[in-house]
């Protein structure tokens, strides 16, 4: 079974600030994750993965995040936010041993980055 | 490009009555997933898809029905619609089992309401 946590429904930040949107995961085997952004009356897009080999991995719209094998954590984060970057995140992981590469979702952390 | 293609974008039913959601996608993908977003519980897997002609069932099928005649077409039935099934649904494509590592790619969803 896998499954995925974001501990913070919302999460708000001064615009210039740095931001982190926190993650954990749970999967029996080794683990593929992902962060999707949301926008408003928008599907999810994609922002960033990890895979293998480095633990910090670099993503579209100047996110990062760090994969923390220990702690299974994936944590999303931003050295200096945007008013723009307000928007619903998800973290999803996959074992890559799943049937059918179903992903499981997190519920959702609502970013609201203020001017 | 299109990508993955929902229709249609809003629709309001009455208790009872039936209707087909379409999706489409242009990206030759072997896997395509059906989804329904709810306030605060993020994503729900509804039925899913590793190939045409082959339909599975997710974490919440009660009540829907699926179809992959063709490869590029994903069908999600509602057959006699109930209020617990107003939500926003989301369609989702995915390169096949050799690129498991590979993100999936979402459609703008379909606005559902059941009076």
């Amino acid at each position: 079974a896998q499954s995925v946590a974001q501990p913070e429904d919302q999460v708000n930040v001064a615009e210039g600030n740095p931001l982190t949107v926190k993650c954990t995961y749970s999967v029996s085997g080794n683990p593929y994750l992902f962060w999707y952004v949301q926008y408003p009356n928008r599907g999810l897009q994609f922002l960033l993965k990890y895979i293998t080999g480095d633990n910090l991995v670099k993503g579209s719209y100047g996110f990062e995040a760090e994969f923390n094998k220990s702690q299974t954590s994936f944590h999303l984060k931003k050295p200096s936010a945007l008013v723009s970057d307000s928007a619903l995140y998800f973290c999803a992981v996959r074992d890559i041993n799943t049937n059918a590469g179903k992903s499981t979702f997190g519920d959702g952390t609502t970013l609201t980055v203020k001017p | 490009n299109a990508g993955v293609t929902q229709t249609p974008k809003f629709r309001v039913l009455k208790t009872g009555q039936s209707m087909t959601l379409l999706c489409a996608q242009d990206m030759n993908h072997e896997y395509m997933y059906w989804y329904r977003q709810d306030p605060g519980m993020g994503l729900r897997l509804i039925h899913y898809s590793v190939g045409e002609g082959t339909t599975a069932k997710g974490e919440v099928p009660d009540g829907y029905n699926v179809s992959r005649l063709k490869k590029q077409n994903f069908l999600l039935g509602l057959e006699s619609a109930a209020p617990s099934q107003t939500s926003v649904y989301f369609c989702a494509s995915r390169a096949s089992s050799t690129y498991s590592n590979q993100p999936q790619h979402f459609g703008d969803g379909t606005r559902l309401s059941i009076l």
